[in-house]
């Protein structure tokens, strides 16, 4: 399965900052989902990229994949305390086992 | 409803008891997995199946055991092998063959032994 890396691991924001985590592998990725983690959940489905380049938006958020299809990002705009949890990329392979990266834990400062 | 239920919720082991954690799917999946999280880190693979009867070893299967007996379940077993089984398990499940499916999981057992 793929290996990726996410940074940072840890994010303290200002609530009203934006956030950005990165997902980087060190091969060519098929496509990638994001999945988001409240404190004490379980990870739940953001969406997903499969073409080069791709940017997708949900209301704040905006994720994007890379033109080498090797990294991907999640940025969101002005964070607000309901986006509190652990951001995990998943390289997502057909047929394949699902791995995620390490995670990037946002905590909101009020 | 359809969805994928984990239990219990909590669970409890004494040292050298093995422990079995339930998974059940109702979502006709083919492909169930079974993670470890740590306190403050990530998603370990554990085991995976993508068929019944069948299952794969993942990055940290030493001191755990599965089945799959049925499409529906996939059952986890923590034996006394495992040194440091206080943990939280996800249990998750997808389609196959269908790019870009994505993946459901349960509400997880949080495991302490005592």
């Amino acid at each position: 399965g793929q290996q990726v890396m996410q940074i940072p691991q840890y994010q303290h924001v200002q609530e009203g900052e934006d956030f950005t985590t990165y997902c980087n592998s060190s091969t060519t990725l098929s496509n990638i989902q994001w999945y988001k983690q409240r404190p004490g959940g379980h990870p739940v489905f953001l969406i997903q990229l499969v073409k080069s380049g791709e940017v997708k938006k949900q209301k704040r958020l905006t994720f994007q994949f890379g033109e080498a299809k090797k990294n991907s990002s999640l940025h969101i705009t002005a964070t607000q305390t309901t986006d509190v949890g652990t951001y995990f990329c998943a390289p997502a392979q057909l047929n394949e086992k699902l791995t995620f990266g390490t995670g990037t834990r946002l905590t909101i400062i009020p | 409803d359809g969805g994928i239920t984990q239990s219990p919720k909590y669970l409890f082991r004494k040292e050298g008891q093995n422990v079995t954690l339930s998974c059940e799917q109702n979502l006709n999946h083919d492909a169930m997995y079974w993670y470890r999280q740590d306190p403050g880190q990530g998603l370990r693979l554990i085991y995976y199946s993508q068929i019944v009867n069948d299952f794969q070893k993942g990055d940290i299967a030493e001191g755990y055991s599965v089945s799959r007996e049925k499409k529906e379940s996939f059952p986890l077993t923590v034996t006394s092998a495992q040194k440091n089984p206080t943990a939280f398990y996800l249990c998750a499940s997808s389609i196959l063959d269908v790019p870009g499916t994505e993946a459901f999981f349960g509400q997880g057992t949080r495991l302490t032994v005592v």
